[in-house]
């Protein structure tokens, strides 16, 4: 049981090249979350998904979109990177509206 | 939108010493919940807690849930260097979607 895993734990981008993050959980969790994480700022909700082909956006969706094609999987896409998304990204699931809310381990992502 | 309120930002104690931390919002909260991050990691979680009044272990970690539903309250007995790290509260009101506060680092003198 390996609980949320992300893939990759690093990446370094040119401006306006695209890429996506995976995130993948094996606990069966309805919901899963995309945030990203900057100094001072604390973790800011981009999108979330309350369940298999559903997405909505969070507090900064702009720039990103998602998709929840799996259950278990949960992608985040940057179609044209920015330096402004340069940050550390995190995936977390949690089993519904109520449970508890389990975090992966993290992308750093730089933008130059 | 909602905001949780940790501060201050930084703690400095004594190996063995106790520590406590608050969480106050300016909204209800349904949920606290209570996280620590160790630097390049993520979040994990440390206390749940669901109901107003609520008072819950976990190990040397107590926490509770405030009556009013708007603070929690995170205690660490007798500290160790393990203890260092950034500890996050995070509510969850009827939307359903967590807040967070900013976190407070702990820092640990042997």
């Amino acid at each position: 049981n390996a609980g949320v895993t992300q893939t990759p734990k690093f990446r370094v981008l040119k401006t306006g090249q695209s890429m996506t993050l995976l995130c993948a959980q094996d606990m069966n969790h309805e919901y899963m979350y995309w945030y990203r994480q900057d100094p001072g700022m604390g973790l800011r909700l981009i999108h979330y998904s309350v369940g298999e082909g559903t997405t909505a956006k969070g507090e900064v969706p702009d720039g990103y979109n998602v998709s929840r094609l799996k259950k278990q999987n949960f992608l985040l896409g940057l179609e044209s990177a920015a330096p402004s998304q340069t940050s550390v990204y995190f995936c977390a699931s949690q089993r519904d509206h109520e449970g508890e809310q389990y975090f992966g381990p993290g992308t750093r992502l730089t933008v130059t | 939108g909602q905001q949780l309120n940790q501060s201050p930002q930084s703690m400095f104690i004594q190996e063995g010493e106790d520590v406590s931390m608050n969480c106050t919002s300016s909204s209800i909260f349904n949920t606290w919940l209570w996280y620590k991050q160790d630097p390049g990691e993520g979040p994990v979680l440390l206390i749940a807690l669901y109901k107003a009044g609520e008072l819950t272990s976990n190990g040397r970690l107590t926490a509770q849930f405030g009556i009013t539903r708007k603070d929690s309250f995170l205690n660490i007995s007798a500290s160790i260097p393990s203890d260092v790290g950034i500890y996050f509260c995070a509510g969850r009101g009827a939307n359903s979607k967590l807040t967070f506060g900013k976190g407070i680092t702990l820092s640990v003198r042997p």
